[in-house]
């Protein structure tokens, strides 16, 4: 089983400011055929399912707004909003679809 | 326009059965994995369970694996999620989730049906 984990836990960012989330897998989730990452990322508000914003662990779900980034390789992630607006208050999870699905424990974003 | 819809949760007793149903609706079903995905109130999101498009091979967490059974049926547009021996940490909500498992990120997802297994 692949492990994901996140970090931090939870981070208050002001508004306009740039959020980072990092995320960890225990092993490689890069597939050396066609050199891509299995790696999504989600955004979940109170009430709602998850909302995918970005897989292949950089390419931006239609409609995404461009604030939001994906970066990474191999087993080191990172999701980047560049400016955070009120709307983005949330919790984000990556996951990995390599092998099977998990999910990272999730980080809380808030507004500082 | 892309619609999941779970139905079939409720309350159930320890050691009970429940079956989940998820209408598809919107795309070629019979041309998509679908998952189950649970999330306990106020906690992350934790895969359940999956069947892969190419070979219709099932897959299972570890904490559900006997327990639970995954099938489809492609003439119905409709995914299921048979739970047996039920237990209070089974409690939460489930999601059904358009992807495949090894292949692909969940890109539809339904509003998920509660749970919840209490005496």
């Amino acid at each position: 089983d692949i492990v994901m984990t996140q970090s931090p836990d939870s981070l208050a960012v002001s508004l306009g400011e740039r959020a980072t989330i990092n995320c960890q897998s225990s092993r490689s989730v890069l597939h050396s055929p066609n050199n891509k990452n299995y790696l999504a990322w989600y955004q979940q508000k109170p009430g709602q399912p998850p909302k995918v914003l970005v897989y292949w662990a950089s390419t931006r779900e239609s409609g995404v707004p461009d604030r939001f980034s994906g970066s990474g390789s191999g087993t080191d992630f990172t999701l980047t909003i560049s400016s955070l607006q009120a709307e983005d208050v949330a919790v984000y999870y990556c996951q990995q679809y390599y092998n099977l699905w998990s999910f990272g424990q999730g980080t809380k974003v808030e507004i500082k | 326009e892309v619609q999941l819809v779970e139905s079939g949760g409720g309350l159930v007793q320890p050691g009970g059965s429940l079956r989940l149903s998820c209408a598809a609706s919107g795309f070629t079903f019979s041309s998509y994995g679908m998952n189950w995905v649970r999330q306990v109130s106020g906690k992350g999101l934790e895969w359940v369970s999956g069947v892969r498009i190419s070979d219709g091979r099932t897959f299972y967490a570890d904490s559900v694996k006997g327990r639970f059974t995954i099938s489809r049926d492609n003439s119905k547009n409709a995914l299921y999620l048979q739970m047996d021996s039920l237990r209070a940490d089974d409690t939460a909500v489930y999601y059904c989730a358009r992807g495949g498992v090894g292949a692909t990120w969940g890109d539809y997802w339904g509003r998920g049906t509660l749970v919840t297994v209490s005496s």
